[in-house]
């Protein structure tokens, strides 16, 4: 089944605490973001790869890394999670970036 | 800046009812347009997309969107809603970055609510 995977679905962590969300594809989609959706404002897309190795900063890239050293992987990592982190994520892929987007479930993400 | 405007917050139809959801764009080029579809703590499903060609373009759950390059608007349309399409909508326009990669900016979406 085509799919795009994220875990954990659900965490709650403590300022500081680094911690990674994996964001998998199974489809050999060239074009994978991850995006935060906030009540009020949309999704809001956090960092953006084009394909293995080329990654670009979103609109809201602060406090966020990602890699992307194999295609079908786009991990988003928080080096020192802050509460205004706390948000509902979300990892995408598509054949390229204008063909529209596979979403995956999405990961709920409470930092206290 | 690229920017993209749902006006409507939220909209309640009732069941067999026509609905027409607003979205606006600002972009410089002829942008890439989407339209999504998120149920409730569900992840978003692709309605459609608008490149080129026919203004107006069919989706699936029988919508369809028409771009209208003068107001810089891309509606979605249905002729007659059913229970079932309660959700929210985000328009979206790809566009292209700075460093020439494309980058996705999203409305604020329009949640729908539909009246037995």
């Amino acid at each position: 089944e085509a799919q795009v995977t994220q875990n954990p679905r659900y965490l709650i962590t403590v300022t500081g605490k680094k911690l990674t969300v994996t964001c998998s594809q199974n489809m050999n989609h060239e074009y994978m973001s991850w995006y935060r959706q906030d009540p009020g404002l949309g999704l809001r897309q956090i960092y953006y790869s084009m394909n293995v190795e080329v990654t670009d900063k979103g609109d809201v890239p602060e406090g966020y890394k990602v890699s992307r050293k194999e295609k079908r992987n786009f991990p988003l990592i928080l080096e020192s999670p802050s509460p205004n982190q706390t948000s509902l994520y979300f990892c995408a892929s598509s054949l390229g970036p204008t063909l529209g987007q596979f979403f995956g479930p999405g990961t709920r993400l409470t930092v206290l | 800046a690229q920017s993209v405007t749902q006006p409507d917050i939220h909209i309640t139809v009732s069941e067999g009812a026509s609905l027409e959801l607003r979205c606006n764009y600002s972009y410089g080029a002829t942008p890439y347009l989407f339209w999504y579809v998120q149920s409730p703590g569900q992840g978003l499903q692709l309605l459609l997309k608008y490149f080129s060609g026919d203004t107006l373009v069919q989706g699936i759950k029988g919508f369809e969107a028409e771009f209208k390059r003068s107001q810089s608007s891309f509606n979605l349309r249905k002729p007659s809603v059913h229970w079932s399409d309660a959700a929210e909508y985000f328009c979206a326009v790809g566009a292209l970055g700075a460093s020439g990669t494309y980058k996705y900016i999203f409305g604020t979406g329009t949640r729908l609510k539909v009246l037995a």
